[in-house]
């Protein structure tokens, strides 16, 4: 197993343009979720699904957008980048079948943004 | 989400045992205790988890106290290679389900 797939690994984009993080996973896992880990900081949840077709908000949704057609596959969407988006981003997944959310995380390895 | 209280950081030598306590006083029945461990540059890893006593893996052991509102992570004879950054989690679905993470704690290894 690949485990959990980020791309790309680094981007730069100026202010105003948009992209897609990609992010998929071959665990089958129905909990998927999307952090930003800024410099010495901790992660905060941006957006995370429970399954296909099914999305919620986290703590930092602004600006971000999220879908979830398929069980392997939830990108994330900066709509119109700013400098304040400039941040590691990490894709994780986990089992969370039948209700069962204490199943580990797994984690990407992260996409490095720079907006200038 | 229980709080949950680390320390920013910790400095250790190599060989030696750390442990890293976390403090949870308001950890709810249905809560569970996790923590990761995250090198520079890559994501968080799964480390341990526990709901009570004691639990031990190939990596480290967990300590938890009958009243449950604390935790201690134990790295047995830690290595340079330890060097990384601990969070602690508590929650009834800290595998998935909304999971945050707070600041965590740095840990250093010197030689």
């Amino acid at each position: 197993n690949a485990g959990v797939t980020q791309t790309p690994k680094f981007q730069v984009l100026k202010t105003g343009q948009s992209m897609t993080l990609q992010c998929a996973q071959d665990m089958n896992h129905e909990y998927m979720s999307w952090y930003r880990q800024d410099p010495g900081m901790g992660l905060r949840l941006i957006h995370y699904s429970v399954g296909a077709g099914i999305t919620d908000q986290g703590e930092v949704p602004n600006g971000y957008n999220v879908s979830r057609s398929t069980t392997e596959d939830f990108p994330l969407r900066l709509l119109s980048a700013a400098p304040s988006q400039t941040s590691v981003y990490f894709c994780a997944s986990s089992r969370g079948d039948r209700g069962n959310f204490n199943s580990p995380l797994h984690f990407g390895n992260g996409t490095r943004l720079t907006v200038t | 989400l229980a709080k949950t209280t680390q320390p920013i950081s910790m400095d250790s030598y190599e060989g030696q045992e750390v442990n890293i306590t976390c403090s949870h006083n308001n950890i709810a029945t249905n809560d569970y205790i996790t923590w990761y461990q995250q090198f520079p540059s890559q994501g968080p890893r799964f480390i341990i988890q526990g709901y009570k006593t004691k639990v031990t893996n190939e990596v480290a052991s967990l300590f938890i106290p009958a009243d449950r509102k604390s935790s201690t992570l134990s790295l047995p004879r830690v290595s340079l290679s330890d060097t990384a950054v601990y969070y602690c989690l508590v929650g009834p679905n800290t595998g998935g389900f909304k999971t945050i993470f707070g600041a965590g704690t740095r840990l250093f290894v010197k030689a």
